[in-house]
């Protein structure tokens, strides 16, 4: 099963920040957090990942809380094509692998 | 910038058939993936390959799957006898090492009448 846990959906208004956030209470010191979208059923897009610090992309902000147990992703001006299911994923310590949950899907709405 | 590349994009094919995925990993990267998604449902992991051995495999990947590296830069999945259920997309991933971000393939949609 996946070590997180996210709200199954969301909407946000163009141009607007949106925010999406994930429990990961169970995360592990040297467990980073990782965050993909897939668009449409194409392939799972990487966004960014981090481990303690708070991260920034091109694309999107990563803040984790400092006993690491949750994370926001931050998207900072969403546009349409930021619609999209969003996972937020704790790879497993031992080969690495990718559990996938359901996900957060996110609507940008004009 | 560099990506990971899947073909076909598209494949239709009878049960019983035997079908060959394929993918380019990104150049430099060492680690190989696949996963797959059946229409409506989570992605899955099948299996990862390092070193020209399956590193860990799912319960999903049984004797009907095989994965190879036939050459420098290609990474097979071969599905020897197709059943109605293989019917998925299909992706590859790539990272460079073990705990590293793997990077996905654009997917094979595996149509199976």
């Amino acid at each position: 099963d996946a070590k997180t846990t996210q709200p199954t959906s969301m909407d946000c208004a163009e141009g607007r920040a949106a925010n999406l956030p994930c429990n990961h209470s169970t995360i592990s010191g040297n467990e980073y957090v990782y965050w993909y979208r897939q668009i449409h059923s194409q392939g799972p897009q990487y966004i960014i990942h981090g481990l303690k610090n708070n991260e920034t992309n091109e694309m999107a902000s990563l803040i984790i809380t400092e006993d690491r147990k949750s994370s926001t992703l931050i998207l900072p001006h969403a546009t349409l094509r930021d619609t999209a299911v969003y996972y937020c994923i704790v790879p497993m310590d031992s080969n690495y692998q990718l559990i996938w949950g359901a996900g957060t899907k996110l609507i940008i709405k004009p | 910038e560099p990506e990971v590349t899947q073909t076909p994009s598209h494949q239709v094919t009878q049960m019983g058939q035997e079908v060959i995925l394929r993918c380019v990993p990104i150049s430099n990267h060492l680690y190989f993936y696949w996963y797959r998604q059946i229409l409506g449902q989570k992605v899955e992991f099948l299996v990862s390959f390092y070193n020209n051995e399956i590193s860990e495999k799912s319960e999903i990947f049984d004797d009907q799957f095989s994965v190879e590296r036939p050459d420098g830069s290609n990474f097979t999945l071969k599905i020897r006898s197709t059943k109605l259920e293989d019917s998925a997309m299909y992706f590859c991933a790539s990272s460079e090492f073990l705990e590293e971000t793997q990077y996905f393939g654009p997917g094979t949609r595996l149509l199976v009448l």
